[in-house]
């Protein structure tokens, strides 16, 4: 089965270091980039950034550059994405998506099922 | 960033309805708009891409038009596995960017 699996619910406090994971299966991994999308409770989505598995490009949004970092290991199928220093506002559902490498009309056409991190102390 | 801009926020409707979502970009993103279906507690969906082409799997009541800067999601005939929140996306430029989405509730 073609599918993106993702590591389990995160509970951290403030100031925490966290890494999470999305396992890509059934498909060839290094077709495809890896995008992270945020959504915080109740909200909209929110692209975070994305990884080429082949050259380890990072493609990240200005709003969270900085903050993240996004890496592949493609000899285990296996994306993350990390934080140093976790604040409250960080609090929020965390998606992987893919899509086709270096195509120009492009589209999310598998998400992993997402990663509930809360951060409270 | 190109800005996405959905209406309504929130649409009511019966099963059997046609109903009609807009989204609205900042600027020409040509063909390239993709539509998503969340389902609360599930990841988004793919429906459609490419602004008109229907994903394989979705059923074809969904179809998706337009061009530039205004496109429309169309559901011709509501089902009641169709009430959930749905997203445009512009895949045009970095960063892509989301409509805020639409809430799709049982009248």
């Amino acid at each position: 089965e073609v599918q993106l699996v993702q590591s389990g619910p995160e509970v951290k406090k403030p100031g925490e270091s966290l890494r999470i994971s999305c396992k890509g299966s059934g498909y060839t991994f290094t077709n495809y980039w890896i995008s992270w999308v945020r959504q915080m409770p109740g909200k909209g989505l929110e692209w975070m950034g994305r990884h080429d598995p082949i050259d380890s490009y990072t493609n990240y949004s200005p709003t969270f550059e900085g903050h993240i970092t996004i890496s592949t290991d493609k000899s285990i199928s296996t994306a993350y994405l990390q934080w140093s220093r976790l604040n409250a506002s960080d609090t929020a559902i965390y998606y992987c998506a893919r899509r086709i490498r270096g195509a120009t009309n492009w589209y999310f056409d598998l998400w992993g099922r997402g990663t509930l991190v809360t951060v409270s102390s | 960033d190109i800005q996405m801009t959905q209406s309504p926020s929130t649409l009511s409707a019966s099963v059997g309805d046609r109903v009609t979502i807009t989204c609205r970009a900042s600027r020409s993103i040509h063909t390239y708009l993709n539509w998503y279906q969340q389902k609360p507690g599930q990841a988004p969906n793919l429906l459609i891409y490419a602004a008109a082409s229907l994903q394989s799997g979705v059923p074809s009541r969904f179809s998706g038009s337009g061009s530039g800067t205004d496109f429309i999601l169309t559901i011709s005939s509501l089902q009641p596995e169709d009430f959930a929140t749905y997203f445009c996306q512009q895949s045009s430029s970095t960063p892509p960017t989301f409509g805020q989405g639409t809430n799709v509730e049982i009248k």
